[in-house]
């Protein structure tokens, strides 16, 4: 089984709809990310949480909101979609920083590829 | 302001040759880590080689050589005898020092010509 699921893996939907984007991670990673991939423009962070009590805005943070509901569960919502949040979303997990010069691989999820019409 | 700088949009490679990547980034951070991502056209997302700031010598894995320059600030990769699976999106992207910050440049398309 993957590590690092994400559910729907592919979603079209309307604009204005509520939309939710699953995470779950079975690494005991305690950080996860939600990302956006758009063409062009490479990876760019949404949200970042580092345990459940905390959450902080990456990059791009308007128009979205996640929840943390355990370790291994990051959602990501979307209140009102619209078009230009039609992308490819990658959840992702790391471990926690050991030191300096940690590793600290991100281990990326399959994708959630969402269309809003 | 940018911090991870891939200026290669496409390039192309025969089979059996050796390719380079370039990566440049931008931090005044002493601690830093440098990643290279593939995403094949399926679109996971590949982990390749990782480069930390304190590393004395140069990463590699397998075929996988990453080019450190810290003075210069690039991180290029190398992919040597380029095989037709190699074809791909290639990603380069840095970890700031509390782990908090991931930057990713925006790419670069390799194509292996048979």
């Amino acid at each position: 089984d993957a590590d690092v699921t994400q559910t729907p893996r592919n979603r079209i939907t309307k604009t204005g709809k509520r939309i939710m984007l699953e995470c779950s991670q079975t690494k005991g990673h305690d950080r996860m990310y939600w990302y956006r991939q758009d063409p062009g423009l490479g990876l760019r962070l949404i949200y970042y949480s580092f345990d459940v009590k905390d959450i902080n805005k990456g990059e791009i943070s308007d128009g979205y909101s996640v929840s943390r509901q355990a370790q291994a569960k990051f959602s990501l919502s979307l209140e009102s979609a619209i078009p230009n949040q039609t992308a490819l979303y990658f959840c992702a997990t790391s471990d926690l920083a050991g030191g300096p010069d940690a590793y600290n691989e991100q281990f990326f999820g399959p994708g959630t590829r969402l269309t809003v019409l | 302001a940018q911090k991870i700088t891939q200026t290669q949009p496409g390039m192309f490679v025969q089979e059996k040759e050796a390719v380079t990547l370039d990566c440049t980034y931008d931090t005044s951070d002493p601690s830093y880590g440098l990643f290279w991502y593939k995403q094949p056209s399926s679109g996971e997302m590949i982990f390749l080689i990782y480069q930390g700031s304190y590393d004395q010598q140069n990463a590699t894995e397998g075929r996988y050589s990453l080019n450190f320059q810290k003075a210069r600030k690039s991180a290029n990769l190398v992919i040597s005898a380029s095989q037709l699976g190699d074809s791909a999106m290639y990603f380069c992207a840095m970890r700031g020092p509390t782990g908090n910050q991931f930057y990713f440049g925006t790419g670069t398309s390799l194509t292996v010509i048979p």
